[in-house]
């Protein structure tokens, strides 16, 4: 079983629409942290965010937000008033004290945001 | 501060042949890690060093990948022989403590034709 699943391999929406990410962990340790990156076009794996196990509080940047319910072991990401400029993979990433804090990535979700 | 740099950006090589991949971690990061993406699928781990000295190496996929860190500084990845499977996408990240994130290059994208 994977450890990140990331259900939703492509999203397309129109923009100024509101999306959200699905991410969904599973781990043993108390201890871990979660993360959210970009990968735009132009390639690089761009870090977002990184929470850990013990802050459940959500967060919000700009247009974006995260919202941790280890009730529910998921890490959703949302972009309000999506731009053209979102358009990207995003990845969703485990680390966890039992696998020497390696993140562990999921499958990504492809965003098309059209104009 | 300079980012991971990764070289070359693009690579299309024939089965068989060999491909030297490079990775040039922050200044200063002891940890640096190797990362593959096959087309759709996840960003799979591949190993990881601490400074010269490989601390894992359990997602190298055979003897057909052999990675190097030489007085702690730059990374090569080299394949040899290349196979089509091998084809995607390598990223390279370093981090100075591994619980506060990573920093990743742009990749290196792989073809094997």
């Amino acid at each position: 079983a994977q450890k990140v699943t990331q259900a939703q391999t492509e999203i397309s929406v129109v923009e100024k629409e509101d999306v959200t990410l699905d991410c969904v962990y599973e781990t043993r340790d108390t201890t871990y942290y979660l993360f959210w990156y970009k990968q735009p076009p132009s390639g690089e794996l761009v870090f977002l965010i990184r929470r850990n196990s013990f802050d459940e509080q959500n967060e919000i940047s700009g247009r974006y937000s995260w919202n941790f319910q280890k009730s529910t072991s998921s890490f959703n990401f949302t972009i309000t008033a999506s731009q053209v400029v979102d358009s990207a993979v995003y990845f969703c990433a485990l680390s966890e004290a039992g696998g020497s804090y390696i993140p562990t990535f999921g499958r990504g979700t492809s965003l098309i945001v059209h104009p | 501060e300079a980012g991971v740099t990764q070289f070359p950006s693009h690579s299309v090589i024939e089965k068989g042949q060999t491909v030297t991949l490079r990775c040039d971690p922050i200044s200063g990061h002891d940890n640096l890690y190797w990362y593959r993406r096959v087309m759709g699928k996840e960003i799979k781990f591949l190993l990881h060093f601490v400074k010269e000295s490989k601390q894992d190496e359990s997602g190298m996929p055979n003897n057909r990948f052999l990675a190097e860190r030489t007085g702690g500084t730059y990374s090569t990845l080299k394949v040899q022989p290349a196979e089509l499977e091998d084809s995607g996408v390598y990223f390279c990240a370093s981090s100075q403590d591994s619980l506060y994130g990573y920093t990743f290059g742009s990749g290196t994208r792989l073809t094997v034709v």
